[in-house]
């Protein structure tokens, strides 16, 4: 079974702080995704990568920077975080293209920002 | 550019009871259609997808069928269970793009 794990479930930061969201995936796909969920508004894409140290800006990219350093590992960063950044965090890796590219999703991390 | 708009929720229904989550859709071209389920605490789990148009997805009891001319792909189950209580997304890929585009979720409760 495909398998992406995101480090941290829940994590409570501070305004103005730096945060990390880690997510790997242990099934090579070229493609990793961050996607931010809030009620009513369904899932946002945030940043998506096609290959190591590559980046694509998704539909909500303020605010938000991502690295790419290996393929099974495509990170999220708030280089300042701010309350209107207190969501639920969802990362997800897909294999290619075409109809058989499945998107998998990680189980999420809720960040709280305070 | 794509959307998906879904009925908001909550929808509450009683066990055995038949259900129907509606789902339209904006696309150019001839997207890829999917329903994602999220059960509580948890993340987003494919239920089950249709390529093209008049293909019928089936998985778990729902089923949901590409219908292009209405630029619909309803979900649909004959009898739920109170194990089915979870968040119901709609969602499309253009098939060139690599992209999913989201509607905003319909909660489904079922109660014993």
């Amino acid at each position: 079974d495909v398998k992406v794990t995101q480090s941290s479930r829940y994590l409570v930061k501070r305004t103005g702080e730096k945060v990390f969201l880690e997510c790997v995936q242990d099934m090579d796909h070229e493609n990793m995704f961050w996607y931010r969920q809030d009620p009513g508004l369904g899932l946002r894409l945030i940043y998506f990568s096609y290959d190591v140290k590559m980046k694509e800006k998704g539909d909500i990219p303020e605010g938000y920077s991502v690295s790419r350093e290996k393929k099974e590992r495509f990170s999220l960063i708030l280089e300042s975080a701010s309350t209107n950044q207190t969501s639920m965090y969802l990362c997800a890796s897909s294999p290619g293209t075409g109809e058989r590219n499945t998107i998998y999703f990680g189980e999420g991390s809720w960040l709280t920002v305070v | 550019g794509n959307s998906v708009t879904q009925m908001e929720g909550p929808v509450t229904l009683s066990e055995e009871a038949f259900l129907t989550i509606n789902c339209t859709y904006t696309a150019t071209g001839y997207p890829s259609l999917f329903w994602y389920v999220q059960y509580p605490g948890e993340g987003l789990q494919l239920l089950l997808k249709a390529t093209k148009a008049d293909d019928k997805g089936s998985n778990k009891g729902f089923e949901a069928t590409y219908r292009k001319e209405t630029t619909s792909f309803h979900l649909e189950k004959g009898s739920v269970q109170v194990s089915d209580s979870a968040v119901y997304f709609c969602a499309l890929r253009n098939n060139a793009g690599n992209m999913l585009t989201f509607g905003g979720g319909t909660r489904l409760m079922v109660k014993p």
